[in-house]
């Protein structure tokens, strides 16, 4: 079955950089690109960014563009979202998610979340 | 830029009842890339309907979707004790691409 298992909970400083994983089985990999979102304690989610995990293309939102960087490991079967230059309002949980089948698709398997705390 | 609001922001209704939730886009906006999500204390959210009318892989049928240009609903015909929870409207736009609501909350009356 598919899953999707991402890394466990960071706590982080102001200034720093976070690198959250995201291992799946159960499909190939290369077929379905990966969305992250993130969410914020009470708020609604928001979308990040995605990868192609095919060929590794990205695309990111504009409001963490230049602080965003999502990549992929083939052969690990698994995708890579780094946040850097952290703040504190980056504190939220953040999610991988599978796209049904090109990236505009929605979202049908999700990564368990990992927690990131930033705080000084 | 397409916003997507959400009401009401509770509702409180009792097992049995139906549930009728709204999301409303700030332009007309495909129906065609318009999802409804579900979302439980500290779980991901999990995809119920996709293309505004489409039941996800394995969602019972007392869920469904409705809607077109900038007024969609997701119904849920007879609560279950597990369909209390927090449900999320999403669309796809090329130029903003993914946005959310703010949710819907459905809980115990």
């Amino acid at each position: 079955q598919v899953q999707l298992v991402q890394s466990g909970a960071e706590v982080k400083k102001p200034g720093a950089s976070v690198k959250v994983s995201c291992k799946a089985s159960g499909y190939t990999f290369t077929s379905y690109p990966m969305q992250w979102v993130r969410q914020a304690p009470g708020q609604r989610l928001e979308w990040m960014g995605w990868i192609n995990a095919g060929t590794g293309d990205t695309k990111y939102s504009q409001k963490v563009q230049g602080r965003v960087t999502i990549t992929r490991d083939t052969s690990a079967s698994t995708a890579y979202m780094e946040l850097s230059s952290l703040r504190s309002e980056d504190t939220a949980v953040y999610y991988c998610a599978r796209a049904a089948g090109y990236s505009y698709d929605p979202w049908d398997y999700w990564g368990q979340g990992t927690l990131v705390t930033v705080s000084s | 830029e397409i916003v997507l609001t959400q009401s009401p922001g509770t509702l409180s209704l009792s097992p049995g009842e139906r549930a009728t939730l709204s999301c409303r886009a700030s332009q007309s906006v495909s129906s065609s890339y318009l999802a409804w999500y579900q979302q439980k204390p500290g779980q991901a959210p999990r995809l119920l309907i996709y293309g505004a009318s489409s039941r996800a892989t394995g969602i019972p049928d007392r869920f469904s979707g409705s809607g077109s240009g900038t007024d969609f609903t997701l119904t849920i015909s007879r609560l279950e004790p597990e369909d209390f929870a927090v449900y999320y409207c999403q669309h796809y736009d090329y130029s903003t691409l993914f946005t959310f609501g703010p949710g819907t909350k459905v809980d115990i009356k």
